[in-house]
């Protein structure tokens, strides 16, 4: 099953807008990720925050994490029509040291 | 960080032929992952190739299947077998950073079953 789930599945904006998503998941992890996928391609990794850690900034991007209620945010600030792609967080498990991703985030910025 | 090249990038299949896809790393790696991305679906591991070893393939996915070929540090192949149409997906290879777990993919190869 899916370790971590987004949301929304969709989310429209227009330019110039913040982009939150969030994510979700269910067991012990070694740290969290947020990939990004342009229509179907290859997936290129944004940020990674640890689980000892609370927030972390790169960019445009802020993502938050919260191991008490096992949730994680990802914030696009001041969005571009280039940022239209999907978002997915994938989790590192303390178990099996294998990377789980979630379903995704279909982010879509109106010029 | 890694450069992977993979080909093809796409390819347009008969039902019940096969489809070898191959993966090829710019550095030396000892794991190499293979995962599947069915339409508007998430990636989904299919196995992890070890140089010099038979690959570890994970649940719902068998070795008659998907055999995989790892013959040196820097080259892996995903033979995708009998295809049907449900196989019809993205299959993305990719490797990771030993210190971080952080992966770095291929572009992918778009399989459509006919």
């Amino acid at each position: 099953s899916q370790q971590g789930e987004e949301d929304p599945q969709a989310l429209s904006i227009q330019e110039g807008e913040n982009a939150t998503m969030n994510c979700s998941y269910k067991t012990s992890i070694n740290n969290l990720q947020w990939y990004r996928q342009n229509s179907g391609r290859g997936l290129v990794h944004l940020i990674l925050i640890r689980s000892n850690e609370r927030e972390k900034h790169s960019g445009r991007l802020r993502v938050t994490l919260d191991t008490s209620k096992k949730s994680s945010s990802l914030l696009i600030t001041a969005s571009r029509a280039a940022d239209t792609a999907s978002y997915f967080c994938a989790t590192l498990q303390r178990s099996n040291y294998k990377l789980t991703f979630g379903k995704g985030t279909l982010l879509t910025v109106n010029p | 960080s890694a450069v992977i090249s993979q080909k093809p990038s796409r390819d347009i299949c008969q039902r019940g032929t096969s489809l070898t896809i191959q993966c090829q790393v710019d550095s030396q790696v000892t794991m190499m992952f293979w995962y599947r991305q069915q339409p508007g679906q998430s990636l989904t591991l299919i196995a992890t190739a070890n140089q010099g070893s038979e690959a570890t393939y994970e649940s719902g996915f068998v070795i008659d299947k998907f055999p995989i070929s790892r013959p040196n540090l820097t080259f892996s192949t995903l033979t995708v077998s009998n295809m049907s149409p449900e196989d019809s997906s993205i299959y993305l290879c990719s490797v990771d950073s030993v210190d971080t777990g952080e992966l770095f993919f291929g572009e992918g190869s778009r399989l459509t079953v006919l």
